[in-house]
């Protein structure tokens, strides 16, 4: 079964070093999604992509945070630079529509350590 | 300002039993909503849709109900199994893009 891959699987960081997460979605997704998850909360979107452009980065912080889709395959989320408290899982979901009548299939996630 | 509210303490129940996991919102009116189950350290899994116009879905020991006048979604696992332990989590359609609840523990015991 096709599976959303995300490397690296953990990144251990200091505060004011640069980090980059790496999403491959299910072959034919249109749309792609980064979310972030701290421990005990539910996921809270960052930025959405339909295709190669950005649908809803409302909640995306644009002053240390970046999100690209270059060709409307992969996608890169930049950190730059890592705070304390970006502690948290980062997953990438995508689905074949938009979020508004499709399930969404996630990554296995990026699990942030920022020291 | 708009809520969701899964049962925030874990929920322990004996093998067997009948498992119900209680998602509540106020300040929404999502067309639909959805259910997903998340093992430690693993990404969401999608398990079940329901729509506005629909008051229950099954699928095979996984019953949902939607009550969108009180605002409520009751999520059912019958003959619960250990290997059923995990978090579950609640998303509302809102514009075009889905708002998850925290989520409830769910621990099954043999």
């Amino acid at each position: 079964e096709a599976e959303v891959a995300q490397s690296p699987r953990y990144k251990i960081t200091e505060k004011s070093q640069a980090v980059a997460f790496w999403c491959d979605p299910i072959s034919g997704h249109a749309t792609l999604y980064w979310y972030r998850q701290i421990l005990g909360q539910g996921p809270e979107l960052l930025v959405q992509f339909q295709d190669e452009s950005v649908v809803d980065d409302s909640q995306l912080p644009k002053d240390r945070f970046s999100a690209e889709r270059l060709k409307g395959v992969d996608s890169t989320l930049k950190i730059q630079p890592a705070e304390l408290g970006d502690s948290a899982m980062y997953l990438c979901a995508s689905s074949s529509t938009d979020a508004t009548n499709e399930k969404l299939f996630f990554g296995s996630g990026t699990q942030l350590s920022v020291l | 300002s708009q809520k969701i509210e899964q049962n925030s303490e874990a929920l322990n129940i004996q093998e067997g039993k009948t498992a119900t996991l209680t998602c509540n919102y106020t300040n929404y009116s999502p067309a639909y909503l959805q259910w997903y189950r998340q093992d430690p350290g693993r990404g969401p899994v999608f398990l079940l849709l329901i729509r506005e116009n629909e008051k229950e879905k099954r699928k095979e020991r996984l019953k949902v109900t939607f009550d969108t006048t009180l605002k409520q979604s009751l999520f059912h696992i019958t003959a619960s199994q250990p290997a059923d332990s995990a978090t579950y989590l609640c998303a509302l359609h809102y514009g075009n893009k889905l708002v998850f609840g925290a989520g409830t523990i769910l621990r099954v015991k043999s």
